[in-house]
This record gives structure tokens, sequence and C-alpha cells, in this order.
């Protein structure tokens, strides 16, 4: 059973544009969230977390918001640039460490010119 | 160097080898992860180690796969009797410290090695 799920495999979105990643959660005891960027051939990284005990940060361009009662999280990214173009995972965290992540499968965000 | 290596970048088995895949974390990190990502799934955690031991390693599928890191730098994922279900991109990441209340301490990954049983 995935309890970190990324419903949408892939997005297209024109440049200049919003583009929002959507992620949802089953797990009750996850306390902590990031968001990883993938480009192929290279590991993730890091792009902004949050914590239970907020419900929005935000970083440049990137905003993550997080809603405990729906279970829900987003990523904001905006304006949308073509170097925005890679995967985004959701990752969830039940320690409030970065040890023992659960990784959603992915978002395939294109950033049309 | 700067960041995670990983070698090799690329390696092929025949079906019940063994392989060891090695890990060299960014210096100074206490804390290594393993994780395995195979074709369209999210990476899934596998173990992680504080310092020399192995803080958590119920990601482990089963015993053929050990890890190890005998100074607390470097280290080694060992697959032994590999199976073609084994075919993924395994992972390492490190991060300053990690475990418990880590918050801030983000994990760096490397590129992976990409691993095929045939």
């Amino acid at each position: 059973d995935q309890q970190v799920k990324q419903n949408s495999p892939s997005l297209s979105v024109q440049e200049g544009r919003i583009s929002i990643l959507n992620c949802d959660y089953t797990n009750s005891m996850f306390d902590y969230f990031l968001w990883y960027k993938k480009y192929p051939a290279e590991g993730p990284t890091f792009l902004i977390s949050i914590s239970s005990i907020k419900d929005k940060n935000e970083d440049g361009r990137f905003t993550v918001f997080l809603n405990k009662s729906a279970k829900h999280l987003s990523l904001h990214i905006v304006p949308s640039q073509p170097g925005d173009s890679a995967v985004y995972f959701c990752a969830a965290s039940a320690r409030g460490g970065a040890d023992g992540l659960t990784f959603g499968k992915g978002t395939h965000l294109i950033i049309q010119p | 160097g700067a960041g995670v290596s990983q070698t090799p970048s690329n390696k092929v088995t025949e079906k019940g080898k063994y392989v060891e895949l090695r890990c060299d974390p960014i210096s100074g990190h206490t804390a290594l992860y393993w994780y395995r990502q195979s074709l369209g799934q999210g990476p899934e955690f596998l173990i992680y180690f504080q310092g020399t031991g192995a803080a958590d390693d119920s990601g482990l599928p089963n015993d053929r796969f050990f890890a190890v890191r005998p100074e607390g730098s470097v280290s080694t994922l060992k697959i032994q009797r590999t199976e073609r279900g084994d075919s993924a991109v395994y992972l390492c990441a490190s991060s300053l410290m990690g475990g418990g209340r880590g918050r801030g301490t983000e994990a760096f990954f490397g590129q992976g090695t990409r691993l095929t049983v045939v």
C-alpha cells in the first residue's frame, strides 16, 4: 500500500506560468515532508521541506503548502522556467529527520517554451 | 569530491552472482542512507547508518542484502545471489547528522549505481 501518492505521472506547463504539483499521504504519523527534484542520470536534489507544525513554507520561486486535515501537500513553482523540467518527488518522514524517507512515484514536469 | 560519489555508475551481472556497490559520502557527514529505485517508482528506503552502525535496516528486502560502513565514512552495499528483480538504481545519500529530529539537515544524494541482473 502506497503511503505517499503522486497521482499525476506528468504535468505540462507553459513557461512563465505557475506549476502546481500535488501529493497525498495516508500515514498520519508523518510529520516532515520534502520535495526532491531529479534530472536524468542524476540523484535527487533537495528542493524544499515543511514541518507538520506549519502550513506553508516559501523559498524563492518555490512554495510548499500542507493541509494536514486532508493529508495533502502541494508544491507551487512560479514563474516556471525551462530549467524546472525534471521529475519531482514528494517524500515524507515519521521521525522528523532525513532518515527513512517514504517517496512517491514522482511527477514529470515539462515546461513548454 | 564535493558531493556523494557512487561507484560503479553501471553494473551488469549474471543472475546468482555477488555484487558490491560503493558509496563515498560527503566528508564530515555522519549519516548515510541507501535507497533503491525501480523503474517507474520513487526511491525506496533500504538502510540508514549513523556513524559505523546501522541505525535502521528495516528496508532491506531479505538476507541477501547487507551493508557495512566500517570506519564511519565509505559504505558498501553487498548483494548475494543476485536475482533479476534486484535490477534497479541504487542510490546513496548522506547528511550532516541524522536520526530523530534532524530537521534542516537534508540528505544529499549521489548519482546512483544502475544494477542490471541478466
